[in-house]
C-alpha cells in the first residue's frame, strides 16, 4: 500500500518569503499527485495535481509543484507567500495499480504566514 | 461551493444512537467517497462507491455502513459509535474512478460521540 510523508508539520514564515513544502510518497508503480488546501473555515479544494507529461505542475494562486520520480517527491513551492496563504496543505497520492480508488494523504503542513 | 453538501454540519451522539450522515453532488460525478478526518492524524479513505456499487471498504468496523442509493447521494449510517470515532468526516465526489480525476470535498460532518 502507498503512504505519504509530510516533512513539515508547523511552518511559519514572514509575507514576501519563499515557500517550499515537501512531500515523499512510497510507491513503485505509477502514480497520480495531488497538492490540497484548506483554508480556515473552508472545505479542502485542489491547488494542483500531476498525472503525466511536464513534471513541473502549475497551481492556483502562483503555487507549482514539481515530481521529481527518482526521489519518489512531489514539493510544493511559492516564490513569495502572503497572509492570505495562511492554511492546511495536504499532500496526496493515488496509485492506479494499487488496488486502492482513493486518495492516500500525509498528515498536513499548517502554514502561517505573518504579516 | 465545491458542489458536494453534508448534512449535519455538527452531530453530537450518545455511544447508543443510530444516526446517519448524508452527502449530495450536484456536479453529475459517478464516484463517491468518505474520508475520515481525526486529530493529528491523516485524512483516512474509508469507503468508495463507483456507479452506485461499492468497490472500496478501507477495513472499517462493521459500525459504519455505507449506503450509496444513486450516484448523487451518498450517506454513512452510524450505530453504536465509540468516543475515538469523533472526528470530521468528509465526504468526496470525482467524475470517475480514473486516478489522476480530481475529487471535490464536501464541507464535512463534525461528529462528536459521547
Amino acid at each position: 500500500a502507498q503512504s505519504v510523508s509530510q516533512h513539515n508539520h508547523h511552518v511559519i514564515l514572514s509575507e514576501a518569503a519563499s515557500l517550499e513544502l515537501g512531500c515523499n510518497y512510497s510507491y513503485g508503480g505509477t502514480v497520480n499527485l495531488f497538492w490540497y488546501v484548506q483554508y480556515p473555515g473552508q472545505h479542502l479544494q485542489l491547488l494542483l495535481k500531476y498525472f503525466s507529461g511536464d513534471p513541473l505542475v502549475k497551481g492556483i494562486k502562483g503555487f507549482e509543484a514539481e515530481f521529481i520520480k527518482s526521489k519518489f517527491s512531489f514539493n510544493l513551492r511559492k516564490p513569495s507567500v502572503q497572509w492570505s496563504d495562511t492554511a492546511e496543505y495536504f499532500c496526496a497520492v493515488n496509485a492506479p495499480g494499487g488496488g486502492a480508488d482513493g486518495l492516500t494523504f500525509g498528515k498536513g503542513t499548517h502554514l502561517i504566514i505573518q504579516p | 461551493e465545491t458542489g458536494v453538501t453534508q448534512t449535519p454540519r455538527h452531530l453530537v451522539m450518545g455511544m447508543t444512537n443510530k444516526k446517519s450522515l448524508k452527502c449530495e453532488q450536484h456536479l453529475g460525478h459517478n464516484a463517491m467517497y468518505w474520508y475520515k478526518q481525526s486529530a493529528k492524524k491523516p485524512l483516512e479513505l474509508m469507503f468508495v462507491y463507483n456507479f452506485k456499487e461499492q468497490t472500496e471498504n478501507n477495513s472499517v468496523p462493521s459500525r459504519f455502513s455505507p449506503e450509496c442509493p444513486n450516484s448523487s447521494h451518498l450517506f454513512l449510517h452510524l450505530h453504536t459509535l465509540q468516543p475515538e470515532d469523533s472526528a470530521l468526516y468528509l465526504c468526496a465526489s470525482s467524475q470517475a474512478l480514473a486516478g489522476g480525476d480530481t475529487q471535490y470535498f464536501g464541507p464535512g460532518t463534525r461528529l462528536t460521540v459521547l
